[in-house]
């Protein structure tokens, strides 16, 4: 079944704490993204990736990192997690980097920080 | 960054058509306008997409206005499922750019 899978879907963690949240596709696909939720102001894009060892900042960025080693991942990665960054992240693949693709999302992961 | 604008909330009435407008004025000419929903609970679906003409799926009717500055998402037959977030973004289909802005979207009501 084609799907992007996140985990974890739940995570309680403290200020300060590293995490990593992983996502992982099976269909392929060259573009990537990630994605904040927050009640009031919508989705908001975090970091995105056009292919293998090709990130760039989305619109907001700070805080975060994201890596491409290979082509069904794109983890994010918390260095140092503030309480503002509790929220709902989702993250999203499609085939082709350009507009003519449907994104696929995952179910979300919930991350709460202390 | 081109961006959308689009109604905080519409209301409509079970076995209805729902028209859902999205205005994107500053849409270049390397933009496709896609629509997606978020069912309560879940990560946004797709909905459909289209570059200048009006496209048909099996899920909803997308217009898009002659100037391309303006679009609709019509469904046909509301049905309770249809109660969700829905929203109206631009990619660019040139490959410069992955970014996309979602906005917060128009979540719509459906009355039995």
């Amino acid at each position: 079944e084609a799907q992007v899978t996140q985990n974890p879907r739940y995570l309680i963690t403290v200020t300060g704490k590293k995490l990593t949240v992983t996502c992982s596709q099976n269909m392929n696909h060259e573009y990537m993204s990630w994605y904040r939720q927050d009640p009031g102001l919508g989705l908001r894009q975090i970091y995105y990736s056009m292919n293998v060892e090709v990130t760039d900042k989305g619109d907001v960025p700070e805080g975060y990192k994201v890596s491409r080693k290979e082509k069904r991942n794109f983890p994010l990665i918390l260095e140092s997690p503030s309480p503002n960054q509790t929220s709902l992240y989702f993250c999203a693949s499609s085939l082709s980097s350009v507009g003519t693709g449907e994104l696929f999302f995952g179910e979300g992961s919930r991350l709460t920080v202390l | 960054d081109a961006k959308t604008t689009q109604p905080n909330s519409m209301e409509s009435n079970e076995e209805e058509p729902v028209h859902l407008p999205c205005n994107h004025s500053t849409i270049s000419g390397t933009d496709y306008i896609h629509w997606y929903r978020q069912l309560p609970s879940q990560g946004p679906e797709y909905v459909i997409h289209g570059l200048t003409s009006n496209v048909n799926n099996r899920m909803a009717s997308l217009a898009i206005a002659e100037d391309r500055k303006s679009s609709t998402l019509i469904l046909h037959r509301a049905t309770l499922r249809d109660a969700a977030v829905y929203y109206c973004i631009l990619r660019d289909v040139s490959g410069n750019t992955g970014k996309l802005i979602f906005g917060q979207g128009t979540t719509l009501q459906v009355k039995p």
